[in-house]
């Protein structure tokens, strides 16, 4: 059974950095790329970016370059995303998902949900 | 990057009805059109890709269709559970883009 394990809620103050993960079962994790999206309280999905694990290659949405960091643990089988500079604007639900086939999201994380406040 | 919008931005149906959210590309996607349903304080669940083809496991009272930059998603004879919002997804280039969902409420 596939699964992505996400790490716990995060609660961080403004102008710090935080780092989440999404550990990875049920497949042979170097065989799919990981992606992560955002969702803000009541707002649609919004794609971070991509990593590809087998080759460390990863992809960005121009919006969140310089904001989100991916990085894969092959020993592991995780994919973590670090954000950084953190305002209330990233207060949000994360989520890691597989890409299965090529374009469409197979599987997703259960999300974490960071909240930015002093 | 590719603009998705979705319409209508929210549904009020009965069970046993029918229902069909549209989802418009900025631009032609040549099939590569993914939907999504999400419950509230859930993940995302994959419903469709290719545009028509239906994920293992989903009933088939959910369909969809269309090409090039017009598709549908339909729910033929709504059951509770499928109260939930529903997104589509640009699945051809990256930026991979959402549109804005659709929020299906129960009358």
């Amino acid at each position: 059974e596939v699964k992505l394990q996400q790490s716990g809620d995060e609660l961080v103050r403004p102008g710090a950095s935080v780092k989440i993960s999404c550990k990875a079962s049920g497949y042979t994790f170097t065989s799919y790329s990981m992606h992560w999206v955002k969702q803000r309280p009541g707002q649609g999905l919004e794609w971070i970016g991509a990593i590809i694990p087998i080759i460390d290659t990863t992809e960005y949405n121009q919006k969140f370059k310089g904001k989100a960091t991916l990085t894969a643990d092959k020993s592991s089988n995780t994919a973590n995303m670090e954000l950084s500079r953190l305002t209330s604007e990233d207060s949000a639900v994360y989520y890691c998902a597989r890409h299965g086939g090529g374009y469409y999201f197979d599987y997703w994380g259960q999300g974490v949900m960071v909240t930015v406040s002093s | 990057d590719i603009q998705m919008t979705q319409s209508p931005t929210s549904l009020a149906a009965s069970v046993g009805e029918s229902v069909t959210i549209t989802c418009l590309a900025s631009e032609d996607i040549y099939g590569s059109l993914v939907w999504y349903q999400q419950k509230p304080g859930k993940s995302p669940q994959l419903l469709i890709y290719g545009a028509t083809i239906l994920e293992d496991g989903i009933p088939s009272r959910f369909s969809g269709s269309g090409s090039d930059t017009q598709y549908s998603l339909k729910i033929n004879s709504l059951q509770p559970e499928d109260f939930a919002s529903y997104y589509c997804q640009n699945g051809l280039s990256t930026p991979r883009t959402f549109g804005g969902g659709t929020k299906l409420e129960l009358k």
